[in-house]
């Protein structure tokens, strides 16, 4: 199983909502990842996970909160989002972080924030 | 920081032509490339890799090739088919600093039949 599974696919919300994305793997990965894709633009990292502790954050607004709660989950909480945070989520997750190769993405969660 | 330039921006071939797509660094500690596929919906696949000790490599019709003097790797898709349109990004991973992708800003490759 090399896949990353993201749920939801798709998700709208307002301002003044909260949400979760959800990221899960198992092929015993132990980095996992939070990627932001503008449309037409590359990803841009905002968290890392290193065997369940947060290892990066990209300077990332308070309003986005990530979670790991174990080895194979990986959630994104989101609350009081601005509509310039509309964009696809990607997950993503390796071997490890001090092993340098693939990172397998997930097919994103897509969000608008109205 | 890392900093990966890439070029062209879009590309349009016809079937069975060669495809071209070169990207730049600017950090000389960096020692992984990666090539990355996105098709429409989906995310990112990885189709080929270079680690900084190799200076070609070749998986069918797609290879990489890198200079690490001039700081520049190239990926080569040959025969093109429809099926490789897509969204084509490059990436460096800076020395020591496993899973954090520097990406390129992507290239939009169109192959017509």
């Amino acid at each position: 199983d090399t896949e990353v599974t993201q749920t939801p696919k798709h998700l709208v919300m307002g301002m003044t909502n909260k949400k979760s994305l959800k990221c899960e793997q198992h092929m015993g990965h132990r980095a996992m990842y939070w990627y932001k894709q503008k449309a037409k633009k590359p990803p841009e990292l905002m968290f890392v996970y290193s065997y369940e502790k947060l290892s990066i954050n990209e300077s990332v607004p308070s309003r986005f909160s990530p979670e790991c709660p174990n080895s194979s989950l990986l959630n994104l909480h989101l609350h009081a989002l601005q509509p310039e945070d509309s964009a696809l989520y990607l997950c993503a997750s390796s071997q490890d972080v001090t092993y340098t190769g693939e990172l397998f993405f997930g097919e994103g969660s897509r969000l608008t924030v109205l | 920081g890392e900093n990966v330039e890439q070029h062209p921006s879009t590309l349009s071939v016809q079937e069975g032509d060669s495809a071209v797509i070169k990207c730049t660094y600017s950090d000389s500690a960096s020692n992984y490339f990666p090539w990355y596929k996105q098709e429409l919906g989906k995310g990112p696949q990885l189709i080929i890799d270079i680690r900084s000790n190799v200076g070609e490599k070749k998986d069918q019709r797609i290879a990489v090739t890198l200079n690490k003097t001039a700081k520049h790797f190239s990926l080569h898709i040959t025969e093109t088919q429809p099926e490789d349109s897509a969204v084509y990004f490059c990436a460096a991973t800076p020395y020591n600093q496993g899973g954090k992708l520097i990406f390129g800003q992507g290239t939009e490759l169109s192959v017509k039949p």
